[in-house]
């Protein structure tokens, strides 16, 4: 139980085009998720939290208007980089609250963003 | 959010056990410890997770003492495929908490 999955896994992209990457909970249903992006050797970045039905909370410095969160639904979140450039390379992870018996956060496996 | 210190870099045997330890001093009543391990270009993924004393699953122990400023994951027995950033992570799961990452514990398994 408690699988999050992403989609794409891997995605290549010109400069100047937007990308939007899935994140589902499976098999059960999520009134947060969260999302984050982890460089080369370093830990994983909180960049916002995404709540059903409602706008999402950014962390400082990270640009609302380039990176468009939304929670439609209870299993489903989707990050969407905005006139993407190469500085927005990077691996992004994205994570769902199970408040089930045992309260906690399970991780997708990751989008590994590439632009050119 | 309580803070977390972890060892930057743990190296270890084959076959040993392994303990990593965590620090949080500034651990909040309603906060658990929840460690998770990461592979390169993998999402982390979730280890064991207690409030007190100690908690046992097919893959890890994780000891806390009374005053919960600490904590330590056990891994029994490690293999190669331990190999693997594991993070330690403290908050109230609750509430709204937001995980933040520390750096996390490198551990590498030699032959």
């Amino acid at each position: 139980g408690a699988v999050v999955s992403q989609h794409p896994s891997r995605v290549i992209c010109k400069s100047g085009t937007s990308v939007k990457i899935e994140c589902r909970s499976l098999d059960f249903q999520a009134t947060t998720m969260f999302w984050y992006r982890q460089f080369p050797k370093k830990s994983l970045m909180l960049m916002a939290t995404s709540n059903e039905g409602s706008k999402a909370t950014y962390e400082q410095g990270v640009e609302k208007d380039k990176f468009l969160i939304n929670h439609a639904s209870l299993t489903l979140s989707t990050l969407t980089v905005t006139s993407a450039h190469p500085e927005d390379s990077s691996f992004y992870i994205c994570s769902a609250r199970d408040q089930g018996v045992a309260d906690t956060q399970y991780f997708g496996p990751g989008t590994r963003l590439t632009v050119l | 959010l309580a803070k977390t210190t972890q060892p930057i870099s743990m190296d270890s045997y084959e076959g040993q056990e392994v303990n990593i330890t965590c620090s949080h001093n500034n651990i909040a009543t309603n906060d658990y410890i929840t460690w998770y391990q990461q592979f390169p270009s993998q999402g982390p993924r979730f280890i064991i997770q207690g409030y007190k004393t100690k908690v046992t699953n097919e893959v890890a122990s994780l000891f806390i003492p009374a005053d919960r400023k600490s904590s330590t994951l056990s891994l029994p027995r490690v293999s190669l495929s331990d190999t693997a950033v594991y993070y330690c992570l403290v908050g109230d799961i609750q509430g709204d908490d937001k995980i933040i990452f520390g750096k996390g514990t490198r551990l590498h398994i030699l032959p």
